[in-house]
């Protein structure tokens, strides 16, 4: 059965503090490694990674996929309150299934 | 650009009755999958639509049914509702040839009585 697992759970930490969230995954026919923001309803698409080794960046937001070791990150620098959010990670595979992990709540407090 | 919206907000059903969630997917996605997203979880797979056909679906008995329709827009229909059926109901769109690629609508959150 496909798995996918986040941590930490949950992050406390101040504005300005930098942090990294962590996803391995094991899933069969995988193809892509999606990271979404979630604040009230919709997740947000953050990053989608194929190749292993490469950084996506957009803004203060950055994402690498290691497909040897089945990990990806995603760094966070100098956090705003606004970053206040559950990051989901999801294993893609070639046919659109995606699984998710249960999500890291983050939390930034001022 | 509109994005995938879905209808209703929210539902409030009582246990036994049959509910039908509705999607449209973003302009240009020909592709539809449904997700259930319990309090405190990472949204489940529940199955994806494509050409009007089910191509996938994951662990979801078959309570669960869905459609597509020529113009890509999908509904999710749910039987003999349960307790446990309550949760946030999640529908994504993707383009074609990209079926991972998937956009999320704000979701329709259900409660069961």
């Amino acid at each position: 059965e496909d798995k996918v697992v986040q941590s930490p759970l949950s992050l406390v930490v101040h504005e300005g503090d930098t942090v990294t969230l962590n996803c391995s995954y094991e899933v069969t026919n995988f193809r892509s490694l999606l990271w979404y923001k979630q604040e009230k309803k919709a997740p947000t698409f953050l990053f989608m990674l194929t190749s292993s080794g490469i950084e996506k960046k957009s803004g203060r937001l950055s994402s690498i996929l290691d497909k040897k070791e089945l990990f990806s990150i995603l760094n966070i620098t100098a956090t705003q309150t606004g970053d206040s959010a559950v990051y989901l990670c999801a294993g893609g595979t070639s046919y659109g299934k995606l699984t998710f992990g249960q999500g890291t709540i983050l939390t930034v407090h001022p | 650009d509109a994005g995938v919206t879905q209808s209703p907000t929210h539902l409030i059903k009582t246990r036994g009755q049959q509910v039908t969630l509705r999607c449209s997917p973003k302009s240009g996605h020909d592709t539809v999958s449904w997700y259930q997203q319990a309090l405190g979880q990472g949204p489940q797979f529940i199955f994806q639509y494509y050409e009007e056909e089910e191509r996938q679906r994951g662990n979801f008995p078959d309570r669960f049914s869905g459609h597509q329709f020529p113009n890509y827009s999908s509904e999710l229909n749910v039987n003999a509702l349960l307790l446990g059926d309550s949760a946030l109901y999640l529908c994504a769109s993707s383009p074609r040839g990209v079926p991972d690629t998937q956009y999320f609508g704000p979701g329709t959150r259900l409660t069961v009585l």
